[in-house]
């Protein structure tokens, strides 16, 4: 069974600093995985799906990495603004790339001014 | 841009009454799902539908769960008889089909209070 974890749970940083959210997932055979973002009481927007094939996926300041043998990967946000703050998951389906997602118990970021 | 739509945003109902959660999915999306996630806990999966059949369905989607797609745009989930720790924020999901098409796309969720 399919289990993920995200490090740290919680994460609180001044505004400008690069940082790094972990994740890992028991079972390596993963077709892909997906990053979201979660603001308080909100829903879930994507924000990077890194493909199994793929090591890093980029968009604006967010790169992801995936290591699938080691089953991790990492979200790495530069240049960390006060709008940044939310939860973020991330999450895996099964071998195939539309299975169920699996999530993370997320880590709350928090970046002050 | 496209989005997923869910209607109500809140719903507060009374335990053994019968819920209906709608969702629009985004219109050339072919895989719809539910999810769910209790107050500070993960986001669980509960249903997946393609091609107008439940796909893959968890522990917790029981005989009290069912869904539906009753026209070409509307994706249902019914709950019949509510129970307390049914009250969760419930969220809809829909995804295209092909490859490198995979990510799936969230609804902003109905917050469901069963009393």
């Amino acid at each position: 069974k399919q289990e993920v974890t995200q490090i740290p749970a919680a994460l609180s940083v001044p505004e400008g600093e690069n940082l790094v959210l972990n994740c890992s997932f028991t079972d390596s055979a993963i077709y892909n995985l997906q990053w979201f973002r979660q603001d308080p009481g909100k829903g879930l927007t994507s924000l990077l799906l890194i493909q199994s094939s793929q090591r890093e996926q980029t968009s604006g300041r967010l790169n992801a990495s995936l290591d699938k043998s080691s089953g991790r990967s990492t979200l790495y946000i530069a240049a960390s603004q006060p709008g940044d703050s939310a939860t973020y998951l991330c999450a895996v389906p099964g071998n195939t790339g539309f299975q169920k997602l699996v999530f993370g118990t997320g880590t709350r970021l928090l970046v002050s001014p | 841009e496209p989005e997923v739509t869910q209607t109500p945003s809140h719903q507060v109902t009374q335990m053994g009454q019968e819920v209906i959660l709608r969702c629009v999915p985004i219109s050339n999306h072919l895989y719809f799902y539910w999810y769910r996630q209790i107050l500070g806990q993960k986001v669980e999966f509960l249903v997946s539908f393609y091609n107008n059949e439940i796909s893959e369905k968890s522990e917790i989607f029981d005989d009290q769960f069912s869904v539906e797609r009753p026209d070409g745009s509307n994706f249902t989930l019914k709950i019949r008889s509510t129970k307390l720790e049914d009250s969760a924020m419930y969220f809809c999901a829909s995804a295209q089909f092909g490859s490198g098409m995979e990510t799936q796309y969230f609804g902003p969720g109905t917050r469901l209070l069963v009393l």
